[in-house]
């Protein structure tokens, strides 16, 4: 089993819309996670981290769900540009290794 | 400001070659980081550094060498190349003391192995 899993998609979204996607991930004992962005052919960026509580930058939503152990990401009014692959990251233990998921495809039509 | 330069953006090899994928970044970071990225995969950990002279490996360092001589500097090294990996090849750096594990990553090398 996977450390970190994502549905691969692609979630297919017209422009204006939202959409919302999850990641599982496997060890009970992780501590931090993120979602990074990677367009195509490109290296990965960092979106945002997912505290807690849960935690908005912009038009972006990300949620922590320990007992079910995922996070998810939900994206508004979604634009052209937030097309992309989101990878779920999971900072797996007090030496700050991370586990990344393989991504979610996210494309946004107009 | 650079970031991470990661050099060269494509190579082929023929199996059992060798060669060097060169890794830097000016941002003065501590932690140094090479990962490969495979379709349907996420990115898995070869080898990382937490600073000049000490290395470990990660999740996948079997045919990969690296060194750190410098805070600057973290090349990758493929011994004797072989068609598994064949990837893409992302270095990465961080500030060890920020807490948002904020990577930044090299722009990446395609590598085929034939």
């Amino acid at each position: 089993r996977k450390e970190v899993e994502q549905d691969p998609g692609p979630f297919n979204v017209p422009e204006g819309a939202t959409v919302a996607f999850n990641c599982t991930y496997s060890n009970s004992a992780s501590q931090s996670f993120f979602w990074y962005r990677q367009d195509c052919r490109k290296e990965p960026k960092l979106l945002m981290s997912v505290y807690s509580s849960g935690n908005e930058d912009g038009r972006f939503t990300a949620q922590l769900n320990r007992a079910s152990q995922y996070i998810s990401l939900l994206i508004r009014d979604s634009k052209l540009s937030d097309s992309a692959t989101y990878l779920c990251v999971v900072k797996a233990d007090s030496w700050g290794k991370l586990q990344f998921g393989a991504g979610t495809q996210v494309v946004v039509t107009p | 400001n650079a970031g991470v330069t990661q050099t060269p953006k494509f190579q082929v090899l023929k199996t059992g070659q060798s060669m060097t994928l060169q890794c830097a970044q000016d941002m003065n970071h501590e932690y140094m980081s090479w990962y490969r990225q495979d379709p349907g995969m996420g990115l898995r950990l070869i080898h990382y550094s937490v600073g000049a002279g000490i290395t470990d490996q990660g999740e996948v360092p079997n045919g990969y060498n690296v060194s750190r001589s410098t805070t600057e500097d973290f090349p990758l090294r493929l011994l004797s190349a072989a068609p598994s990996q064949t990837s893409v090849y992302f270095c990465a750096s961080k500030n060890y003391r920020q807490t948002n594990e904020k990577l930044f990553f090299g722009s990446g090398t395609q590598l085929s192995v034939l």
